[in-house]
């Protein structure tokens, strides 16, 4: 079974610019997730998205960032303008289901993202 | 803000020894998920307890879960090298503490 995929691994910018992240989950998982880990911290959700519709974002910093998933499958993470502060990683993860109802949640690789 | 909180934030112990680390939180959940990160990878799940439950064995895991004290630990028997890695515990799954880092001395 294919896992989390995730694209690209690395990138760098500077501040002010935008960037895409891409993220296609395991086949057939309703539920996919975004994160941000700042080094030395642990994750911290953005966005949840049951199928195409979005759960919960109340970590998002919507001024800046944007995420949608349109056919309820691969999902972008948009970041503009980028400030220095969004250098972390970016995790995608998908769950067949919710994990409040006890399912395993499981991880892509992650992008790394560097704003200087 | 995170709802879990691993203790200690670093252990350092010989290989073969026990590793005990905690997470408290703060607000009721439906479960409590433990995972694993080597450096610079994803994280991988590890184990999964719900809050019926007080103990879970998995492998050379051990996790209590105390729900009067919003309190879970996760105990490593007779650690080996490639356990050295970030350990994490997440409310239903999804907030997650920052973490204990350990590392197995051979």
């Amino acid at each position: 079974e294919a896992g989390v995929a995730q694209s690209p691994r690395y990138k760098i910018i500077e501040k002010r610019q935008s960037v895409a992240f891409w993220c296609n989950p395991i086949s057939g998982h309703a539920t996919l997730y975004w994160y941000q880990q700042i080094l030395g911290q642990g994750p911290k959700l953005l966005i949840q998205f049951q199928n195409n519709g979005v759960v919960d974002d109340s970590q998002l910093p919507k001024d800046r960032f944007s995420a949608e998933r349109l056919k309820g499958v691969d999902s972008t993470l948009k970041i503009q303008p980028a400030k220095l502060e969004d250098s972390a990683v970016y995790l995608c993860a998908s769950s067949s289901r919710p994990t409040y109802s006890g399912n395993t949640i499981y991880f892509g690789e992650g992008s790394w993202l560097t704003v200087v | 803000s995170q709802q879990g909180e691993e203790d200690p934030q670093a252990l350092s112990i010989q290989e073969g020894e026990n590793a005990t680390m905690n997470c408290s939180y703060k607000t009721s959940i439906n479960n409590l998920q433990w995972y694993r990160q080597n450096s610079g990878r994803g994280l991988v799940h590890l184990i999964l307890i719900r809050s019926n439950e007080r103990e879970k064995h998995s492998g050379r895991l051990r996790v209590t879960l105390d729900t009067s004290k919003k309190s879970s630990s996760l105990l490593i028997t007779a650690s080996r090298a490639a356990d050295t890695a970030s350990y994490f515990c997440a409310t239903d799954g999804i907030t997650f503490g920052k973490g204990t880092h350990l590392i197995i001395q051979p």
